[in-house]
């Protein structure tokens, strides 16, 4: 049973262009959150989504960044006109239902220059 | 004030000591409390959740005072391996599913 899946593991941006990061959660789990981690800092709450609905996008800046949990395919965090301080480290996790422990995926690391 | 504080250390320990670390939380609403591990460039790894009663797992114990909003790890008999980043994690019945992490501590065990 895989676990969570985040891809691409490293990704290189230059100003303005777009970023987009997939997350395929563990077989089963129909929650998927977002978390970002700048360096030297904790994980911060981005969104929290279930199967074609935005549940808690509290976290997220309120401009360029999007996500969707279509009913097919994977998780995705899109980023548009990055800027040098979207660089960060980007966490997906699942959960089987509410509340129960999150699995994280390996993270998406950007890099914009 | 940051809803989740710990000291971010380091705590440089050698093999087979024994460290403790804190941690303080300021939403009195939270409901559940974990120590998740993340070793250097890679995921957060649940560690154990934390129970009011407290709770034990191997050489790790894990502590909770609700009144005081402080929980606590223990760490006994030392290992490298056990170097890392120790993550104190808040999850608060305010309707949000989201996990509130602290910086962490870092600990490095030396031989």
């Amino acid at each position: 049973n895989a676990g969570v899946m985040q891809n691409p593991r490293h990704l290189v941006r230059r100003r303005g262009q777009e970023a987009r990061l997939r997350c395929s959660p563990m077989k089963g789990h129909s929650h998927v959150y977002w978390y970002r981690q700048l360096p030297e800092e904790g994980l911060k709450f981005m969104v929290y989504l279930q199967k074609e609905n935005i549940i808690d996008e509290s976290g997220m800046p309120k401009e360029r960044f999007s996500a969707e949990f279509p009913k097919e395919g994977p998780s995705i965090l899109r980023i548009q006109q990055v800027v040098r301080g979207d660089s960060a480290a980007y966490f997906c996790a699942s959960s089987y239902r509410i509340q129960e422990t999150q699995y994280f995926g390996p993270g998406t690391r950007l890099l914009v220059l | 004030r940051k809803e989740v504080e710990q000291d971010p250390g380091p705590f440089n320990v050698p093999e087979g000591a024994t460290v403790a670390f804190n941690c303080t939380y300021s939403n009195s609403a939270s409901q559940s409390f974990f120590w998740y591990r993340q070793d250097c460039r890679k995921e957060p790894k649940l560690l154990m959740s934390v129970y009011s009663s407290g709770n034990e797992d191997g050489r790790f114990t894990a502590q909770l005072n609700r009144a005081s909003q402080y929980i606590s790890l223990l760490i006994r008999d030392s290992k490298l391996s056990d170097s890392a980043t120790y993550l104190c994690v808040v999850n608060a019945d305010t309707g949000r599913r989201a996990l509130t992490f602290g910086s962490g501590t870092r600990l490095q065990v030396q031989p």
